[in-house]
């Protein structure tokens, strides 16, 4: 099983440029989510889905927007990079319904930088 | 705002030794307590999680524990092997009103095991 694929791995931009970064998963999980994880800050929540057709904002939205375009695809949208969005993203997916903490699995990231 | 504080940052330690991290949360809500492990390259991957009923979980060599009136956890590494080398991540979730399955991380430690 590929779990959750993320496109692309690595993407070099120029401030005010803009990129959606793609996430799939086929695990037929219900919730999905983008992270990003800067050094010596953990990951911290961007948006979130719980379920197809809603998406809701995590602790970090500014500067992004989201589409849950089906079940399987969760895309992350830069429309005007900074340079303060030189990160690692990270995009997530967990099965389960309301109420239940499920397991996040994780794909390998897209390493971005905004110069 | 940073609602789980991980130490230590990093962690030498000598093959078979038992290297500690700790994590301390403020949000009363959490009830599930996860541990994530990273490798260079790759995304976070569970390695183990504990609910507040319980004061203690073991899963091979790694064991949480878990102590609910100081809101503390930490995660113990028995007879660490070099292959246990990776970032190792605690983060706490809760649910109820907004908080529905939305992970917050720790900072993150960086264990080395030496052979």
């Amino acid at each position: 099983n590929a779990g959750v694929t993320q496109t692309p791995k690595f993407q070099v931009l120029k401030t005010g440029q803009s990129m959606t970064l793609q996430c799939a998963q086929d695990m037929n999980h219900n919730s999905m989510y983008w992270y990003r994880q800067d050094p010596g800050m953990g990951l911290r929540l961007i948006y979130y889905s719980a379920s197809e057709g809603t998406t809701d904002k995590g602790e970090v939205p500014n500067g992004y927007n989201v589409s849950r375009l089906n079940k399987r695809e969760f895309s992350l949208r830069l429309e005007s990079a900074a340079p303060s969005q030189t990160s690692v993203y990270f995009c997530a997916s967990s099965g389960g319904g309301f109420g239940q903490n499920q397991p996040q699995h994780f794909g390998d990231g897209t390493r971005l930088s905004i110069l | 705002q940073q609602q789980v504080k991980q130490s230590p940052q990093s962690l030498i330690v000598q093959k078979g030794g038992i290297p500690i991290i700790n994590c301390a949360y403020e949000n009363t809500a959490f009830d599930y307590f996860p541990w994530y492990q990273q490798f260079p390259g790759k995304g976070p991957a569970l390695l183990i999680a504990i609910r507040p009923d319980v004061s203690e979980k073991k899963e091979g060599r790694f064991t949480i524990s878990f102590n609910k009136s100081a809101k503390q956890f930490s995660l113990h590494i028995m007879d660490s092997q070099p292959g246990d080398s990776a970032t190792y991540f605690c983060a706490a979730s809760g649910w109820g009103g907004t908080s529905y399955g939305k992970l917050t991380f720790g900072q993150g430690t960086i264990l080395t095991v030496h052979p």
